[in-house]
C-alpha cells in the first residue's frame, strides 16, 4: 500500500532553535517528494521537492530536506526558526505510475510553533 | 497578483442547500483540481479537470459536482450539503498531470453548514 505518514501533529520550538519535521513513505513504485506549507488562512505553497540527483534539497525561506530511499524518509530541516515559520507543514508524495492520472498523497500535517 | 483566486473566502449554506464554490486562474494551466481539507487533517482530493476531461475519485460522494466552463474557471458544486460537509476547500492548479508538476493552490473557501 502507498501512503504518507508525518510522524509528529504539533512541535513547537523557540525561536533562532533548529527543527526537524519527520516525514516517511511507503510505495513500491518510483516517487515524486514535495514539502508545501500553509500558513493560517491561506492555501499551500510548494516549499521544496525532489524529483532526482542530489539528495539534499534546499528550498525557499531556508529550509531544507533530505531523500533517504534506504529509510524512506523525507524530513525537513531548518537550522534556526523565527516567529513567521509558525504554520502547519504538510509532506506530500507524487506516486509515479503509468496511468494518465497523477497520484499524489498528503501527510496528516505537522503544525510547527515558533515560540518567543 | 494572485494566480489561483478562490471566491467566497468564508460560505455559509443551511443542510440541504446547494451550494457553489469558484475558482479562478490567470495562469493559463491546463489541470484543475479541488481538495477538501477538514480540520487538521490533510487536503483530500475530490476530482480534477485535464482541459475539459473531468476525473473523479472514486471515494468522492455523488453530492459533489464539477464545472469548468473554461480555462479559467472551475466550479464546486455540493447539491445537498451535510454537517459533515463542513471544510475548507482548496482550489489547485498545475501546467500538466505530471508526476513531477506543483501545485498552485488559492487560498480555500471556508465552509460552514448550519
Amino acid at each position: 500500500a502507498q501512503s504518507v505518514t508525518q510522524l509528529d501533529s504539533q512541535v513547537p520550538v523557540f525561536e533562532e532553535a533548529p527543527v526537524e519535521l519527520r516525514c516517511n513513505y511507503s510505495s513500491s513504485v518510483s516517487v515524486y517528494l514535495f514539502w508545501y506549507v500553509q500558513y493560517p488562512n491561506q492555501g499551500l505553497q510548494l516549499l521544496l521537492k525532489y524529483l532526482s540527483g542530489s539528495t539534499l534539497v534546499k528550498g525557499i525561506n531556508g529550509f531544507e530536506a533530505e531523500f533517504n530511499k534506504s529509510q524512506t524518509s523525507f524530513h525537513l530541516r531548518k537550522p534556526s526558526v523565527h516567529i513567521s515559520d509558525t504554520a502547519e507543514y504538510f509532506c506530500a508524495v507524487s506516486f509515479v505510475s503509468s496511468g494518465s492520472a497523477r497520484q499524489l498523497t498528503f501527510g496528516s500535517g505537522t503544525q510547527l510553533t515558533v515560540l518567543p | 497578483d494572485a494566480m489561483v483566486i478562490q471566491n467566497p473566502r468564508y460560505q455559509v449554506t443551511q443542510f440541504g442547500k446547494p451550494v457553489t464554490l469558484s475558482c479562478s486562474q490567470t495562469l493559463n494551466h491546463n489541470v484543475m483540481y479541488w481538495y477538501q481539507q477538514k480540520s487538521s487533517q490533510a487536503p483530500k482530493l475530490l476530482f480534477h479537470y485535464y482541459d475539459k476531461d473531468f476525473n473523479n475519485e472514486a471515494d468522492t460522494p455523488d453530492n459533489f459536482q464539477s464545472r469548468r466552463p473554461n480555462t479559467s474557471f472551475c466550479f464546486l458544486d455540493i447539491r445537498s450539503p451535510g454537517l459533515g460537509d463542513a471544510a475548507m476547500y482548496l482550489c489547485a492548479t498545475s501546467r500538466s498531470r505530471d508526476s513531477f508538476e506543483k501545485l498552485f493552490f488559492g487560498s480555500g473557501t471556508q465552509l460552514s453548514v448550519l
